[in-house]
């Protein structure tokens, strides 16, 4: 089965513009991640999707970011206005089922370079 | 939040060596996995553990869950280059949480 997909692959912008990250999960997968990977550190969980509806997104900070999965499938998620603290990786992953000891497929990541 | 603290941070070997990396927290986990991440690639599962004492084995991978469900290792026996890459643990406090990764165990092995 085809993995998850992730683009672009590489994006540098400067401070105070906009960014958006664009995933397709693997199909029939009802659950969507996006995580944030800053260099040297683990995934850090921004929003968790089950089918189009938000299950958790306490970490995600609401003033710059957005997300949206659109009819249940693909995933949009935007930086507005981007601050240099926001380099890091982005990465995108499903799961069938949404709990804890459930697979998570990842993507390759977005890496996201703000000057 | 739940804090996963791994250890060691870096570690170096040459190939035909054994390793072990640990996860520990002061938290109790109703389960844990491990995920290898290469350069450039996202994460990818190794092992999912959720009983207290369990042992997988993996070919060459050996992973123990702690009896209290608050710690994790990872045993790697005569390493081969191609395990080299970034070990990391995550867990969640029960399966209706989403999971908190560790920062990770870098890994190299050379030839």
């Amino acid at each position: 089965e085809a993995g998850v997909a992730q683009s672009p692959r590489y994006k540098i912008i400067e401070k105070r513009q906009s960014v958006a990250f664009w995933c397709n999960p693997i199909s029939g997968h009802a659950t969507l991640y996006w995580y944030q990977q800053i260099l040297g550190q683990g995934p850090k969980l921004l929003i968790q999707f089950q089918n189009n509806g938000v299950v958790d997104d306490s970490q995600l900070p609401k003033d710059r970011f957005s997300a949206e999965r659109l009819k249940g499938v693909d995933s949009t998620l935007k930086i507005q206005p981007a601050k240099l603290e926001d380099s890091a990786v982005y990465l995108c992953a499903s799961g069938r089922a949404g709990v804890s000891t459930d697979t998570q497929y990842f993507g390759p990541g977005t890496r996201l370079t703000v000057l | 939040t739940q804090l996963l603290e791994q250890s060691p941070q870096f570690l170096s070997i040459q190939e035909g060596e054994n390793l072990t990396v640990y996860c520990n927290s002061s938290s109790v986990f109703s389960s844990l996995q491990w995920y290898r991440q290469e350069p450039g690639e996202g994460p990818v599962l190794l092992v999912t553990v959720v009983t207290g004492g369990e042992v997988k084995k993996l070919k060459r991978l050996t992973f123990q869950f702690g009896d209290a469900r608050k710690d994790s290792s990872l045993h790697i026996t005569a390493a081969q280059p191609g395990d080299t890459g970034l070990y990391l643990c995550a867990g969640a406090p029960n399966s209706g949480y989403a999971l908190n990764f560790g920062k990770g165990t870098s890994l190299l092995v050379t030839p």
